[in-house]
């Protein structure tokens, strides 16, 4: 079975500064996409970030960052310069293929972390 | 705006009511997905279809029906529901559901309250 960690319920973060949202994942598969998911207040969830376990580089993607550590099963989410608007809540997520554990298609998704962006 | 609307916002039925949830999406994707998202819990991935085939039921209660006539539609029909079932229901989108790297696309969700 698949499972993702946020261990972080709620984090503040003052504007412009720098911010890391922990997520740690467990798997047996070799195969998986790790993925990371805005949900502003309105509901909706916004796609930021994808991660393929066999990339070798971390994803970049604007302001936002992923500090993939596959030997730690770890794949946090940095964002630069913290904006406002970047208060929301954030959710890891795991996509793993069709494998020999039965992984199937299901993206599995951890509790979120709250951020608040402050003045 | 993302692709995938939903329909309604906002819900508010009693246990014996019949209701239906309606998802579309115009992105061209041929995988559509309900999730149920309750507070404080990790998001319940509920169906999957695939090219308009149902490929996956997370061992939900018969008291959701889910229905996509197309691969641009799907829907939830809801009937003899329980409070415990009021949560935001997400649909997604994305390419295929058998592809790693493709991101889900979601709608904005209907908050339901069951009363």
């Amino acid at each position: 079975a698949q499972k993702i960690t946020q261990t972080q319920p709620g984090m503040f973060v003052q504007e412009k500064e720098a911010v890391t949202l922990d997520c740690t994942y467990d798997t047996s598969d070799q195969s998986y996409g790790l993925f990371w998911y805005k949900q502003p207040s309105s509901g909706e969830m916004i796609f930021l970030i994808y991660q393929g376990s066999y990339d070798e580089q971390n994803a970049t993607e604007g302001r936002y960052s992923l500090n993939f550590q596959k030997a730690r099963k770890s794949a946090n989410l940095v964002i630069s310069a913290s904006q406002l608007g970047d208060s929301a809540m954030y959710f890891c997520a795991m996509r793993v293929t069709y494998g020999l554990t039965g992984g199937g298609n299901k993206l599995t998704f951890g509790t979120g972390t709250q951020l608040k962006v402050e003045l | 705006e993302t692709g995938v609307t939903q329909t309604p916002r906002h819900l508010v039925m009693g246990m014996t009511n019949k209701k239906s949830l309606k998802c579309e999406q115009h992105l061209g994707h041929n995988a559509m997905y309900w999730y149920k998202q309750s507070a404080k819990k990790p998001l319940e991935l509920m169906f999957v279809y695939n090219f308009k085939e149902q490929t996956e039921n997370n061992s939900v209660p018969s008291r959701f029906s889910p229905e996509c006539p197309n691969s641009s539609h799907l829907f939830l029909h809801l009937h003899t529901l329980q409070p415990e079932d009021s949560a935001l229901y997400l649909c997604a989108s994305s390419q295929g559901a058998e592809l790693l790297n493709t991101e889900a696309f979601f709608g904005q969700g209907t908050r339901l309250t069951v009363v």
